[in-house]
């Protein structure tokens, strides 16, 4: 079985901030995919990363950072000097290699005001 | 191309109306495919996947059926709408695992 735990439901932070978004999975499974989506008030998801299990190298696009630790089962996102366009919701989700179906955590509500 | 076609993108029906949601795929050959819903302020919750035509797995009890007559076509079906079936509907499709593309999605009001 597989399980994903997005335990912050909202955050809401100032223009500016950082702003981390918690993610924790669960599997018995040692090969696997990690994903992390956002999804802007239009609906659809638009794709950030995919980390593979056997990669623990943390990542970093612009203002955007992913810590992939697998001791603790944890794919944290961190939004450097966040700002308006950064409000959306942002899934996170886990994809075992014998089994594509893709289970998604609940979501995390992030609203930046200015 | 790789694509996926979703429709329509919006949809107002009646409680005890009938359903039917497509999807199609193009670019691809033997894709997964699987039809997700999000309730209002909730998460992405998997409800039908499919590896092959006519073959359809179902991850939770509902009112909702799923097929898939032909192999890029996923169709999402209910013969008897309730109230608790509104939400925004995704399907996506993947060849294995590394990729996911998702459907621009349908937002459903039952009424």
């Amino acid at each position: 079985a597989q399980k994903v735990t997005q335990a912050q439901t909202e955050i809401s932070v100032v223009e500016k901030e950082d702003v981390t978004l918690d993610c924790v999975y669960e599997t018995r499974d040692t090969t696997y995919y990690l994903f992390w989506y956002k999804q802007p008030p239009s609906g659809e998801l638009v794709f950030l990363i995919r980390r593979n299990s056997f990669d623990e190298q943390n990542e970093i696009s612009g203002r955007y950072s992913w810590n992939f630790q697998k001791s603790t089962s944890s794919f944290n996102f961190t939004i450097t000097a966040s700002q308006v366009v950064d409000s959306a919701v942002y899934f996170c989700a886990l994809v075992l290699y014998n089994n594509n179906d893709m289970r998604f955590g609940a979501g995390t509500r992030l609203t930046v005001k200015p | 191309s790789q694509t996926i076609h979703q429709w329509p993108a919006t949809l107002v029906q009646p409680v005890g109306s009938p359903l039917s949601l497509e999807c199609t795929v193009e670019g691809t050959s033997n894709p997964n495919l699987y039809w997700y819903r999000q309730a209002a302020g909730r998460g992405l919750q998997l409800l039908f996947y499919s590896v092959g035509i006519g073959q359809i797995s179902s991850e939770v009890p509902q009112n909702l059926s799923a097929s898939r007559p032909q192999d890029r076509q996923f169709i999402l079906s209910s013969k008897k709408l309730l109230l608790s079936d509104s939400g925004f509907y995704l399907c996506a499709w993947t060849r294995g695992g590394l990729s996911y593309t998702f459907g621009s999605g349908t937002r459903l009001t039952v009424v």
